[in-house]
């Protein structure tokens, strides 16, 4: 099957660790993205690389990091630096003009 | 700079009824815009797009919408409501290749509930 996978589905972190969610894809795609999504908004771009050893800070970048060793994983590393990092993550891929996405991970801060 | 405005953050019809779902959009250039729909704890799925070929694009399971350039509008209409299409909608708008180089931007969703 082709396609996203995001794991895990769910996460729970204690306050003050870093962790790191999984995102990868098997459609050859060059572009990959990271977003948030909290409850009444729409997505925000936190991360997003073009190709593999690139990548570029989206919109609400701080507290976050990622790497692209590989063309098909984009990881993303909530640290103990972003304030509020309970939320829903959705990872996507880009064909063309459009934007693929995985099925998320829910990340609670306990 | 481009924006997305959904005019209902909440819609709910009865069963077999029509869907309209509205969305006006901002943009400086000619944009690409799409129609997603996300059921709870899942993904985004891709509805339908419209990238300058014709104004009234058809999507997955009935979905339809029309580009309308004069009232910077894309809405998302459906004939017939089915209680599977109850779910959160967003209208998005993408100037890839243009202002704003490789980003997407997401309306803050409208959510539609079928009544039996």
């Amino acid at each position: 099957d082709g396609g996203i996978t995001q794991s895990p589905k769910y996460l729970f972190r204690k306050e003050g660790q870093n962790v790191t969610l999984s995102c990868e894809q098997n459609l050859n795609h060059d572009a990959m993205y990271w977003y948030r999504q909290d409850p009444g908004q729409g997505l925000r771009l936190i991360y997003y690389s073009q190709i593999v050893n690139d990548f570029q800070k989206g919109d609400i970048a701080e507290g976050y990091s990622v790497s692209r060793e590989k063309k098909e994983s984009f990881p993303l590393t909530v640290t103990s630096a972003q304030k509020n990092p309970t939320a829903f993550y959705l990872c996507a891929s880009r064909a063309g003009d459009t934007q693929y996405f995985g099925p998320g991970t829910r990340l609670t801060v306990l | 700079a481009q924006s997305v405005t959904q005019l209902d953050s909440h819609v709910s019809v009865s069963e077999g009824t029509p869907v309209l779902l509205r969305c006006n959009y901002s943009s400086s250039y000619s944009p690409s815009l799409f129609w997603y729909v996300q059921h709870p704890n899942k993904g985004l799925q891709l509805l339908l797009k419209y990238t300058s070929a014709a104004t009234l694009v058809k999507g997955i399971n009935g979905f339809e919408a029309e580009f309308k350039k004069s009232e910077t509008s894309f809405h998302l209409t459906k004939p017939s409501a089915h209680m599977s299409d109850a779910a959160e909608y967003f209208c998005v708008v993408s100037d890839l290749w243009k202002s704003s180089g490789d980003k997407l931007t997401f309306g803050t969703g409208t959510r539609l509930a079928v009544r039996p």
